[in-house]
């Protein structure tokens, strides 16, 4: 399978604690995003790198979520300090795209992590 | 960043046309328009993307009016397995991070 994998699929923490979310791309695709989907609603944008660069991170919720993408392949996306109001599908997605150029917008998602804090 | 409107969800019978209508009354000159489709437990797959009048591919049409204001998904001849929610996206094509997913249209097949 080629596809975009997300690594665990399911993961119940309590809350306080920290968590690792791993995602691995299509292999030949450059850019990398990260989205959180809580139940009924569309997928929100938080973080995207273009190889290895993180090129917006503004939008991660808040100070307590960082993702890295250290050899521009898999990425992780940590969440310190869990509160019971990050519950949710955190969804990965990968996309070939030139750098300041063009973007295919096609996106291929990954089946996501789905997280519950206690 | 533009905003889309879609009905929150509709009904159709199997080998019924289905359209479902996007609302995008701000989308901007490099906008583009794309639609997803999502099954539950699952992250969104790819259905269609354009700029202006019509694009076609082997799932779907959109249709997309001069004044680019609205977007019409159509599904032709839907069966069970199209029950899924749609997404319409805006955003311009140069500008990953300016993504925005709407809450999406619910559609529901009956045989």
């Amino acid at each position: 399978d080629t596809g975009v994998s997300q690594d665990p699929r399911h993961k119940i923490t309590k809350r306080g604690q920290n968590v690792t979310f791993r995602c691995d791309p299509i292999s030949e695709h450059n850019r990398l995003y990260w989205y959180r989907q809580t139940l009924g609603q569309g997928p929100e944008f938080l973080t995207y790198f273009q190889n290895e660069a993180q090129l917006e991170k503004s939008r991660l919720l808040s100070d307590r979520f960082s993702a890295e993408r250290p050899k521009g392949s898999f990425s992780t996306l940590e969440i310190q300090r869990t509160e019971q109001g990050d519950s949710a599908m955190y969804l990965c997605a990968s996309t070939q795209a030139a750098a300041g150029g063009w973007i295919y917008n096609e996106q291929f998602f990954g089946p996501g992590t789905r997280l519950t804090v206690l | 960043l533009a905003k889309t409107t879609q009905p929150i969800s509709m009904d159709s019978y199997e080998g019924q046309e289905v359209n479902i209508t996007c609302s995008h009354n701000n989308i901007a000159t490099n906008d583009y328009i794309t639609w997803y489709q999502q099954f539950p437990s699952q992250g969104p797959r790819f259905i269609i993307q354009g700029y202006k009048t019509k694009v076609t591919n082997e799932v779907a049409s959109l249709f997309i009016p001069a004044d680019r204001k609205s977007s019409t998904l159509s599904l032709p001849r839907v069966s069970l397995s199209d029950t899924a929610v749609y997404y319409c996206l805006v955003a311009p094509y140069s500008s990953a991070s300016k993504i925005i997913f709407g809450s999406g249209t619910r559609l529901s097949i009956r045989p």
